[in-house]
């Protein structure tokens, strides 16, 4: 039973324009989220978070937006640059850190930015 | 400030072996989460050490086990490998009990054959 989803394996958009990625959740326990950006050979690294108890929060170029009642959560990147091209991850967990359980990751959304 | 480091960085075993893989936290950090990632899928949470002790668990197998040093790095080891178990491991560091946001090591690819 997957808690976390990441329902579009890959999104291609321009450079310039908009990045939009989407993640939906399961676990009501859940009041923490992030999103990491994975490199092929690289560990993830980590981009933003947000607890539940906001609805946005924004860093430079990304945003990430929360809706609670909808268990929905997503990640704008605006403009989209070629090297925001890589795999993102949305990632939940209960408390700040995971704590003993953990983070439980999405499978991912390989986004490729278009020149 | 040092970033978490894993090794190896590649690492080829049989069936039924036993495998050990290694990591340093970041700088200051006190806590240490594995996790394991198979191809297609997003990293799945082994367990956690903090201060020395095992602190949370996923769902894996006790031949799934792990180490945390006094100087806070950390080991996983694997016995009797299965063909599933070959997958990217990421060791991620924290601090304070996994209270904070996790960062990630390079991973070691693990493949069984």
């Amino acid at each position: 039973d997957q808690q976390v989803k990441q329902n579009s394996p890959s999104l291609s958009v321009q450079e310039g324009r908009i990045s939009i990625l989407n993640c939906d959740y399961t676990n009501s326990m859940f009041d923490y989220f992030l999103w990491y950006k994975k490199y092929p050979a690289e560990g993830p690294t980590f981009l933003i978070s947000i607890s539940s108890i906001k609805d946005k929060n924004e860093d430079g170029r990304f945003t990430v937006f929360l809706n609670k009642s909808a268990k929905h959560l997503s990640l704008h990147i605006v403009p989209s640059q070629p090297g925001d091209s890589a795999v993102y991850f949305c990632a939940a967990s209960v408390g700040t850190g995971g704590g003993a359980d953990g983070l439980t990751f999405g499978k991912g959304t390989h986004l490729i930015i278009q020149p | 400030e040092t970033g978490v480091t894993q090794s190896p960085t590649h690492l080829i075993k049989t069936r039924g072996q036993q495998v050990t893989l290694r990591c340093s936290s970041q700088s200051g950090h006190n806590t240490v989460s594995w996790y394991q990632q198979a191809l297609g899928q997003g990293p799945q949470f082994i367990f956690q050490y903090y201060r020395e002790e095992e602190n949370g668990r996923g769902n894996f197998p006790p031949r799934f086990s792990g180490l945390q040093f006094p100087n806070y790095s950390s080991e996983l080891n694997v016995n009797a490998l299965e063909l599933d178990d070959s997958a990217l491991y990421l060791c991620a560091s924290s601090l304070e009990d996994g209270r904070e946001t996790q960062y990630f090591g390079p991973g070691t690819r693990l493949l069984v054959l």
